[in-house]
């Protein structure tokens, strides 16, 4: 089946530094990729997404690339901000027939001033 | 409105008794979905409706889960004789159409705690 496989978080760390979130995913046919951010006590908003590979995701200062060769859609950010503390779920949903999204674990980022 | 939904935001119910949960979706959205959300876990799909037609329920981890969506709007989640390991935030999502490159809008979800 499909799956998608996050690094465990926290991730912790200062304002004003490099991000990575690693994703890599495993799909029985050929998906879309996605960036969700989870606020505390707030449902999910879509951060950013890629529909074919090598596509680039950006938003907010957010990147993520879609690398077919290694099945993975790692988060990157510069400059991470306090505002940027939340949980990162990645996703994936197939391009054809019926698929609903199948969604990593989630990591928690968690930036201090 | 403007987003999806939901309510009640939190609710408390003791083991054995009925809950129900509503969503309301984005206007003119076709596709509706439901996720169970355990905690420090990723969103886990339960329901899928196309208008008032639930194509999908292979994810409702039991019989004692019920969902409708019977005018193609609002939808409802119904959990009977609840037990304690349905305790989770339910998620519901609406998106335009059911399409790789529709993106899905989340409401905030209601977290259902069983005692």
């Amino acid at each position: 089946g499909d799956s998608v496989t996050q690094m465990e978080g926290p991730v912790t760390l200062s304002e004003e530094a490099f991000l990575t979130i690693n994703c890599t995913y495993t799909a029985t046919g050929y998906p879309s990729l996605f960036w969700y951010v989870q606020y505390p006590g707030e449902g999910l908003q879509l951060l950013l997404k890629a529909t074919k590979a090598d596509d680039k995701g950006s938003n907010k200062g957010f990147e993520a690339t879609y690398r077919k060769e290694t099945t993975s859609f790692h988060l990157e950010k510069g400059s991470v901000q306090v505002s940027d503390s939340a949980v990162y779920f990645c996703a994936l949903i197939l391009n054809s027939g019926y698929s609903t999204l199948t969604f990593g674990k989630g990591t928690m980022l968690l930036v201090s001033p | 409105g403007a987003g999806v939904s939901q309510s009640p935001r939190y609710k408390v119910a003791k083991r054995g008794q009925d809950v129900a949960l509503r969503c309301d979706p984005i206007s003119g959205h076709v596709s509706l979905f439901w996720y169970q959300q355990a905690l420090g876990q990723g969103p886990e799909f339960l329901t899928y409706f196309q208008n008032e037609a639930q194509l999908d329920k292979s994810g409702l981890p039991s019989d004692r889960f019920f969902a409708e969506r019977p005018e193609g709007s609002v939808s409802t989640l119904k959990i009977q004789r609840t037990q304690q390991e349905d305790s989770a935030v339910y998620l519901c999502a609406s998106s335009l159409v059911l399409h790789s490159n529709q993106p899905q809008h989340f409401g905030d979800g209601t977290r259902l705690s069983i005692l």
